[in-house]
């Protein structure tokens, strides 16, 4: 049960636009839309950002966008502002009623 | 308001044993899914272990089958991992987390360290 694959750190400066990739395999990205995107600040507990691929929380700021194609999801931040520093996390089903998560993303607003 | 608190992390030496509890508030415990998931110190997220809303279903990644049970009680708005055999690596940050639908783990608590270590 290995992690989905994400770039180890992204960066943009504020008011740009970032997307961070998670590529999986037809086992577990590619089979279902049951892809979730989490944000986590140091010391802090992870927080749901984006459920079902593409889907917002109530509360969830509109500048993040999930989408998906073929095995890889991605989580599109537009306008970037500085709070959005984070560690961000992509996980999916992987059928057999197990869950996968990816290896984490580290953005940083210059 | 939502929250989430585990408890019952610390110190134990391999082969030891540890039981996790989460006491759920501020919202309807017993119509949601609820999971385990582990952090090690500076890696990332990783599934443990989810129990269905009735504890009908559930399920372990591998890396824990046959040694955690995860169970519930709906009436004490609580969630259990019991840990067995432990190993030097669930050594991590484990937190609870609730979901009506997996994977949406909408509602986190701030995590118990466990360490096992001699």
């Amino acid at each position: 049960q290995s992690a989905l694959t994400q770039p180890a750190s992204v960066s943009g400066s504020p008011g740009q636009s970032i997307t961070i990739s998670c590529t999986g395999t037809s086992s577990d990205v590619g089979s279902y839309n049951l892809v979730s995107w989490y944000q986590q600040h140091p010391g802090k507990a992870p927080k749901l950002m984006i459920y079902e691929v593409s889907k917002r929380p109530s509360g969830v700021s509109n500048r993040f966008s999930g989408s998906k194609s073929g095995n890889t999801a991605s989580l599109t931040i537009s306008g970037l502002q500085a709070e959005d520093e984070a560690d961000y996390y992509c996980c999916s089903y992987a059928g057999s009623s197990t869950f996968r998560f990816g290896g984490g993303t580290k953005l940083t607003v210059l | 308001q939502v929250q989430l608190v585990e408890s019952g992390g610390g110190l134990v030496k391999p082969g030891g044993s540890l039981r996790l509890s989460c006491a759920a508030s501020g919202f309807t415990f017993s119509d949601y899914y609820m999971s385990w998931i582990r952090q090690a110190p500076g890696k990332g997220l990783e599934w443990v272990s989810y129990i269905s809303s009735s504890s009908s279903y559930t399920n372990y990644a591998d890396s824990v089958k046959g040694r955690f049970t995860i169970s519930r009680d709906n009436a004490k708005n609580s969630l259990y991992l019991q840990m067995n055999s432990l190993r030097a690596e669930d050594t991590a940050v484990y937190y609870c987390a609730s979901a009506r639908k997996l994977p949406e783990f909408d509602y986190w608590g701030q995590g118990t360290l466990v360490t096992v270590s001699s």
